[in-house]
């Protein structure tokens, strides 16, 4: 089972900020939240991944709190071509492999 | 990172009959993974293939009817056996980053069974 919990859709203003949030509650020590986009019948596209502090690269911002148990992904000027299903996933970043378990995600539609 | 490709990238199949799906990688990774979207679904884990090892598959998926090669550190195929049209979905390769543990993902092949 998923080991996250994701609203299914959300909209956004173009040029606004798209907060996404997701529940981790379960997440423990060693294991790193990561976030992924799938646009429309592509394969699934690596955001962002962070362990306890915030995070920031050029596609978005992850924001997660000091008990771990929840995020947000930032996208700070969304556009039209962020409309995508947006995946939050927690594994462990090191020791060896860890099945990943995609969720649900959230459907972002990027309005004009 | 990673650069995947995936053959064919879509096609669609009579009931009864197999498809093997190609996956390519531009470099050396030890994980691939082979996952199954369907419609309006998220991704599943159908199994990891190591290379020189079987296949390990997830609950749900046989070896039977998915049978997958691994034959050197870049290839890998699935074959989707005796396929029925709730076959039909996306189904998509994706390696392991080294060191950072992200995941890349093919294109995906996208499968119509009728």
């Amino acid at each position: 089972d998923a080991k996250t919990t994701q609203p299914p859709s959300m909209d956004c203003a173009e040029g606004r900020a798209a907060n996404l949030p997701c529940n981790h509650s379960t997440i423990s020590g060693n294991e790193y939240v990561y976030w992924y986009r799938q646009i429309h019948s592509q394969g699934p596209q690596y955001i962002i991944h962070g362990l306890k502090n915030n995070e920031t690269n050029e596609m978005a911002s992850l924001i997660i709190t000091e008990d771990r148990k929840s995020s947000t992904l930032i996208l700070p000027h969304a556009t039209l071509r962020d409309t995508a299903v947006y995946y939050c996933i927690v594994r462990v970043g090191s020791g060896g492999y860890q099945k990943v378990t995609f969720g649900t995600g959230t459907k972002l539609q990027v309005i004009p | 990172s990673a650069v995947i490709s995936q053959k064919p990238s879509r096609d669609i199949c009579q009931r009864g009959t197999s498809l093997t799906i190609q996956c390519q990688v531009d470099s050396q990774v030890t994980m691939m993974f082979w996952y199954r979207q369907q419609p309006g679904q998220s991704l599943t884990l159908i199994a990891t293939a190591n290379q020189g090892s079987e296949a390990t598959y997830e609950s749900g998926f046989v070896i039977d009817k998915f049978p997958i090669s691994r034959p050197n550190l870049t290839f890998s195929t699935l074959t989707v056996s005796n396929m029925s049209p709730e076959d039909s979905s996306i189904y998509l390769c994706s390696v392991e980053g080294v060191g950072n543990y992200e995941q890349y993902f093919g294109p995906g092949t996208r499968l119509t069974v009728t």
